[in-house]
């Protein structure tokens, strides 16, 4: 079974600092990686995904996941944040195949001025 | 192409009534999710469809929610008899991953469906 661990329930960052939002998961097999961005009243926006090649991943809005395969883990990072970036971040893990994914937690990230 | 809608947005219902929830994908995505989403957590995995096939249920879906995609296009969840541990927000999802039947596919989330059971 698969599980996702987000290690920091609550970040607070003031702006234009650097964040990293932590992310280790648990699985029997490989694994497809997923960071989603939730902003209030809002459904679930893909902001990257890792499925294979390169361990460094870009996704949108600035930020980048590392995949360490030997550490289990996915962080999240962005050299510099904005107030706009204030929501909750989700990571999630996929075995393939089925598609479906488990999530985590949720880290809820406050850009402060 | 205006994205995974769900209605409606909001629903209170008093406990012991049924509710019903619907979905309606991108157009032309084969497979569909729903997820439940409580405060403070993140989305638990509730079922799937590709097409109109409902390929996996999650053990956390009692026999009180039911899920159907006639037309392997949009998609009902159902509840019955709702109790207070029913009340979370109902979110779906559509993808799809033609010929790429291995491959994880990219999620589309709608907008959710909060549901408050009193």
């Amino acid at each position: 079974a698969q599980s996702v661990t987000q290690l920091d329930s609550q970040v607070p960052v003031f702006e234009e600092a650097p964040v990293e939002l932590r992310c280790n998961y648990s699985s029997s097999v490989s694994v497809y990686l997923f960071w989603y961005v939730q902003y209030p009243n809002q459904g679930l926006q893909l902001l990257l995904k890792y499925l294979s090649g390169s361990t460094l991943v870009k996704g949108i809005n600035g930020f980048e996941a590392e995949f360490n395969k030997s550490q289990t883990s996915f962080h999240l990072r962005k050299p510099s944040v904005h107030i706009s970036d204030t929501a909750e971040y989700f990571c999630a893990v996929s075995e393939g195949g089925a598609g479906k994914s488990t999530f985590g937690d949720g880290t809820t990230l406050t850009v402060k001025p | 192409d205006t994205g995974v809608s769900q209605d409606p947005r909001h629903k209170i219902t008093k406990r012991g009534q049924n509710v019903t929830f619907r979905c309606d994908p991108i157009s032309e995505h084969n497979r569909l999710y729903w997820y439940r989403q409580t405060l403070g957590q993140g989305p638990e995995f509730l079922t799937y469809f590709q097409n109109e096939a409902q390929l996996e249920k999650s053990r956390l879906l009692s026999d009180r929610f039911s899920a159907e995609r006639p037309k392997g296009s949009f998609s009902t969840l159902e509840i019955q008899r709702t109790e207070q541990g029913d009340s979370a927000m109902y979110l779906c999802a559509s993808s799809s991953n033609w010929g790429r039947e291995n491959s994880p596919d990219t999620q589309y989330f709608g907008p959710g469906t909060r549901l408050t059971v009193l």
